[in-house]
């Protein structure tokens, strides 16, 4: 069945650069996205990436592609406390009865050390 | 873009009793989803929110428990029925137009049974 799959934890110092990897299973996927929830909090939309682009960037944000892979990934620049959340991967679904929901990965936390 | 408010934003009940969570779109949007994310999980999808006619449940979740309404292309309701500890859960509603199209989600409705 369809699977996304991410690492469940990561680590970084305050001003290194953070990267989130994500694998995904449904090659018909149109959309990929990243969202971020703090703690208590909603989804809040980062960033989103169209299947036939490779690369999104916006502010501090990277967003990679490889379609051949079935990787995506995030990359903040110059993370900060702030960012310290759980970021989840989500790709939607494009085939059979499917009407466009998503299917999420189980997240990465991620923390930030001053 | 699609802002979406879900009413209440947290409760807690009483074990055995019913909670509707209101979900409000500020536009017309094709699709109406509802997730559930269960403590320190990831979001699973409930159901389609059909407008005029009965939801879509995925695999696992039935009306009975989970009644949902759409009466316009704005507005649906999430009923979680004869509530028990194990529904205590972030329940989320998103929205699109369709698939291939950009999702948007509500800030959730943290829900504590007791």
């Amino acid at each position: 069945g369809e699977d996304v799959e991410q690492s469940l934890f990561l680590s970084v110092r305050e001003g290194d650069s953070s990267v989130i990897n994500c694998t995904y299973t449904d090659s018909s996927s149109t959309y990929l996205y990243w969202y971020k929830q703090e703690p208590g909090a909603g989804l809040q939309l980062l960033t989103y990436i169209f299947s036939n682009m490779d690369m999104k960037q916006d502010q501090r944000l990277t967003v990679l592609l490889n379609k051949k892979d079935k990787h995506l990934s995030l990359r903040i620049a110059d993370t900060q406390t702030g960012d310290s959340a759980i970021y989840f991967c989500a790709e939607s679904m494009n085939y059979g009865g499917s009407q466009g929901n998503l299917i999420f990965g189980k997240g990465t936390k991620l923390s930030v050390k001053p | 873009s699609a802002v979406i408010s879900q009413k209440p934003s947290r409760d807690i009940c009483q074990r055995g009793t019913s909670l509707t969570i209101q979900c409000q779109v500020d536009s017309q949007v094709t699709m109406m989803f509802w997730y559930r994310q269960q403590p320190g999980q990831s979001l699973t999808l409930i159901a389609t929110a059909n407008q005029g006619s009965e939801a879509t449940y995925e695999s696992g979740f039935v009306i009975d428990k989970f009644p949902i309404s759409r009466p316009n292309l704005t507005f649906s309701t999430l009923t979680v029925s004869n509530m028990s500890p194990e529904d205590s859960s972030i329940y989320l509603c998103s929205a699109n137009n369709g698939v291939g199209t950009e999702a948007f989600f509500g800030q959730g409705t943290r829900l504590t049974v007791v």
